[in-house]
């Protein structure tokens, strides 16, 4: 089964704050990888999938990168409404699916 | 805009059977072209997909859910719903009902609490 790992598990942040978040397979997963976001009491929401293509409707401010076992999701300018769990997905294993533990971004 | 939406009781009795629907408006299961899938997340934890759903009945399941779960679709309902057998307290849960464009769940449902008590 492939793994999946994130680092940090939760940072602190400041509004106008540059984030990364990193994603890590335990395998190879070309990009095969998605980005969910996820508010709490809420559904997580897709903010990128095959690694980089953002999702219609969210903000250019997110963005993805990487492929093969390495990946990062970056906030270019942290809005109050980013606070929020952040998750990865493999999807290289279709069709089993595993997501990763999360990242937590709150307000420092 | 797809809309889906979770039913089901929010107390199940350990040894018991789990039963969820999940409702799909503003799009048609039988259209084809997408997996619907069941995900849950324990209280305060990550997400663990449980298995999806092709409108022709074609399943997959996790396999750490396998001999437990079963999914099935009633596209005269525009429905799909879960099963979960012989639940324990580790099976308590938020439930999610997700719509996937095969790799990635771009529409999912509110959630429903689902927990497991005598």
């Amino acid at each position: 089964d492939i793994q999946m790992t994130q680092s940090p598990s939760s940072v602190s942040a400041s509004v106008g704050d540059r984030v990364t978040i990193t994603c890590r397979a335990s395998q190879g997963i070309s990009s095969w990888l998605a980005w969910y976001q996820q508010k709490p009491g809420k559904a997580p929401k897709l903010l990128i999938y095959a690694a980089s293509s953002l999702q219609s409707g969210v903000p250019s401010r997110f963005s993805g990168s990487g492929s093969g076992t390495d990946f990062t999701l970056t906030i270019s300018s942290l809005q109050p409404e980013d606070f929020a769990t952040y998750y990865c997905q493999q999807a290289n294993s279709f069709p089993l699916f595993t997501f990763g533990p999360g990242t937590k971004v709150d307000i420092k | 805009q797809v809309q889906l939406q979770e039913s089901g009781p929010g107390l199940v009795k350990p040894s018991q059977t789990l039963s969820l629907t999940c409702t799909v408006s503003g799009g048609s299961i039988s259209s084809g072209g997408y997996y619907w899938s069941w995900i849950r997340q324990h209280p305060g934890k990550g997400l663990e997909w449980i298995g999806y759903i092709y409108y022709s009945g074609s399943t997959y399941y996790n396999p750490s859910l396998k001999s437990r779960v079963t999914i099935s679709v009633d596209t005269s309902k525009n429905q799909f719903s879960l099963k979960l057998s012989s639940v324990t307290a580790a099976d308590t849960a938020v439930y999610y009902c997700a719509r996937a464009q095969v790799h990635y769940f771009d529409y999912w449902g509110q959630g429903t609490l689902v927990t497991v008590s005598s």
